[in-house]
């Protein structure tokens, strides 16, 4: 079946230090990969996606690339900010034309970042 | 991509009562999604609701305890029953549209059972 592992948190970094969070999935097929933040007391917002091999996806200084070959998505950001302090899930998705697919997601990882 | 207005946004219940959570959309939709996030954890699918169909419960979910309704295609209601402190969770609806590859959740109804 379909399943997603993210590193385990929760992450602590100093505000502006270089920021990975690691994401291997296993699916059949060809996926859509996302990844989600949850900041403290809302919802799940969409940070940014890909839909196929070497995508890559970007938003707000986070980028993630697709990587078939090694069934990865990994998010990175250059430099982080206290503002960033959220948990991150990683998600994917069949790409199905005739209806929408529902998400599989990863356990989440929690980051903090200090000023 | 869609909006959703999801209430209540949180609620304090006794054990043994009923909850239902409701789901409007701004844009008519196929599919609608519930999630179940308990404390700590990561997001799980309860049910996918179609509209004027029954709606398809995950394993280890189950109508009884978490009815669904669809009447149409911009809202739709879970109903949390009989509950207990370990239903204590924030229960998410979401929207995805036949092709998109992007999902929209709403802001979450944070239960706590007492």
């Amino acid at each position: 079946g379909n399943s997603v592992t993210q590193m385990e948190g929760p992450v602590t970094l100093s505000e502006e230090a270089f920021l990975t969070i690691n994401c291997t999935y296993t699916a059949t097929g060809y996926p859509s990969l996302f990844w989600y933040v949850q900041y403290p007391g809302e919802g799940l917002q969409l940070l940014l996606k890909a839909t196929k091999a070497d995508d890559k996806g970007s938003n707000k200084g986070f980028e993630a690339t697709y990587r078939k070959e090694t069934t990865s998505f990994h998010l990175e950001k250059g430099s982080v900010q206290v503002s960033d302090s959220a948990v991150y899930f990683c998600a994917l998705s069949k790409i199905q034309v005739q209806g929408a697919q529902k998400l599989v997601f990863g356990q989440g990882t929690r980051l903090t970042i200090n000023p | 991509s869609a909006v959703i207005s999801q209430k209540p946004s949180r609620d304090i219940c006794q054990r043994g009562t009923s909850l239902t959570i409701q789901c409007q959309v701004d844009s008519q939709v196929t599919m609608m999604f519930w999630y179940r996030q308990q404390p700590g954890q990561s997001l799980t699918l309860i049910a996918t609701a179609n509209q004027g169909s029954e709606a398809t419960y995950e394993s280890g979910f189950v109508i009884d305890k978490f009815p669904i309704s669809r009447p149409n295609l911009t809202f739709s209601t879970l109903t949390v029953s009989n509950m207990s402190p370990e239903d204590s969770s924030i229960y998410l609806c979401s929207v995805g549209r036949p092709g998109n590859y992007g999902y929209t959740f709403g802001s979450g109804t944070r239960l706590t059972v007492v």
